[in-house]
């Protein structure tokens, strides 16, 4: 089956670095995508990654290892508007995203 | 993204209501999607419409009846629902289905879905 997994739960500091990690096993692969959710509103898009590599945006950036089924997003300078959910979701060999189940990140003064 | 729009924002019903949930987008996109989310579970996709037609239905039952007059306007009916279908279902748009990047998809701000 296709699976993406991710941690429920990270709390970090303002002001620090964060790493989401996200490993995935789907069938076939056309892209990775993250996207942030604070409560109650709608998931707002933050990148995609299609090569291996570094992607860097601003405070948010995003790697993806295709091999090792892996990306992680780094969040730097940490601020308390960043406390959200953070979505993984990956677009297999049939373009339909398959989503994990989120990370909600808790930033802490 | 604030280019996809949903109405209304909360809604109460009845299991023998019949309601519907519209999704409108102003992006120009050509593919529409609709989405369950509940609570510390992965989005569900349920339909997927690409230039107006329905291209999948990922074993949606019944009581979910999907409609998309055009490319910017999405409509779920509902009707007959069950408690457990209580949760924040999410409209979403992209430029069109199945080119890899050009799949970004843009979310709506959902309705929170209450069943009683």
């Amino acid at each position: 089956g296709q699976n993406i997994d991710q941690p429920t739960e990270m709390t970090a500091t303002e002001g620090a670095i964060v790493q989401i990690n996200c490993t995935y096993q789907t069938s076939g692969f056309n892209g990775l995508f993250w996207y942030q959710q604070h409560a109650g509103e709608a998931p707002t898009f933050l990148s995609y990654n299609v090569l291996d590599g570094l992607e860097e945006k601003g405070r948010f950036s995003s790697f993806l290892s295709r091999s090792k089924g892996y990306s992680y997003l780094l969040l730097k300078e940490l601020q308390m508007k960043d406390s959200a959910s953070y979505l993984c979701a990956v677009m297999d060999s049939n373009y339909q995203l398959i989503w994990g189940a989120g990370t909600k990140l808790i930033i802490k003064p | 993204e604030t280019g996809v729009t949903q109405t209304p924002r909360h809604l109460v019903m009845g299991m023998t209501n019949k309601k519907s949930l519209k999704c409108e987008q102003h992006l120009g996109h050509n593919a529409m999607y609709w989405y369950k989310q509940s609570a510390k579970k992965p989005l569900e996709l349920m339909f997927v419409y690409n230039f107006k037609e329905q291209t999948e239905n990922n074993s949606v039952p019944s009581r979910f009846s999907p409609e998309c007059p055009n490319s910017s306007h999405l409509f779920l009916h509902l009707h007959t629902l069950q408690p457990e279908d209580s949760a924040l279902y999410l409209c979403a748009s992209s430029q069109e289905r199945g080119v890899g990047g050009g799949e970004t998809q843009y979310f709506g701000p959902g309705t929170r879905l209450l069943v009683l």
